[in-house]
């Protein structure tokens, strides 16, 4: 079945543009998580949605970053004027749900390596 | 703050060697540990997970991982390495609402 996709797989822009990093969860999965992942490093966790409202958010390096899920599927992390520190794989996962029971493995998409020049 | 160290960067073994790598977390309360894998040009997978239960836990591929409360300790281990488990290893501890923790990982390098 379809898994979590990310799109796009690759982005380099220069520094100081806006992007944006889509993520298409599971179909079904209302939980949806975002975590960022350095070079030599683990992933870092951002943000994650329960359903369309962002439930924490305390992973979020600063207010240049922000990130939406309007109709409780597929989510936009937004970046405004970037910064060659931003650089890194974009990872995005889902879950059936971060509420109910404990036995729910988040599946990852691809990520998007992003790249500030 | 919550953390997961993992104690190697990089392990290289020969074929037919057995594995074990190292993760300890920070946290003394709930429990919920996880390894998950990252062979090359693929997305993370999950291994295996822990929440409660049988401390000896098995997973896909003939992984397993212990769960030692009194050490803080949930190392992964197989008896016999392949060339296919070239991979990255990450162990992870889940925070409130499901989010991860992760170590900063290990690259296991099996040579034939």
């Amino acid at each position: 079945g379809a898994g979590v996709s990310q799109t796009p797989s690759n982005k380099v822009t220069e520094k100081g543009k806006y992007v944006e990093l889509r993520c298409d969860p599971i179909s079904g999965h209302t939980a949806l998580y975002w975590y960022r992942q350095s070079l030599g490093q683990g992933p870092e966790f951002l943000i994650y949605f329960q359903g369309t409202g962002a439930a924490d958010d305390s992973g979020l390096p600063n207010d240049r970053f922000f990130a939406v899920r309007p109709e409780g599927s597929v989510s936009t992390l937004k970046i405004q004027r970037t910064e060659r520190g931003d650089s890194a794989v974009y990872l995005c996962a889902s879950s059936l749900s971060a509420a109910t029971g404990r036995n729910q493995p988040q599946h990852f998409g691809d990520g998007t390596r992003l790249s500030i020049l | 703050a919550q953390s997961v160290s993992q104690h190697n960067h990089h392990v290289i073994l020969s074929e037919a060697a057995s594995l074990e790598l190292g993760c300890n977390y920070s946290y003394g309360g709930t429990v919920n540990l996880f390894w998950y894998v990252q062979y090359p040009g693929q997305h993370l997978q999950l291994l295996l997970k822990y929440f409660s239960g049988d401390p000896l836990v098995k997973g896909i591929k003939g992984f397993e991982a212990e769960f030692i409360k009194s050490k803080f300790s949930f190392n992964l281990r197989k008896p016999s390495v392949q060339w296919s488990d070239t991979a990255e290893y990450f162990c992870a501890w889940r925070g409130q609402g499901g989010k991860l923790i992760f170590g900063q990982g290990t690259e296991l390098s099996v040579k034939p």
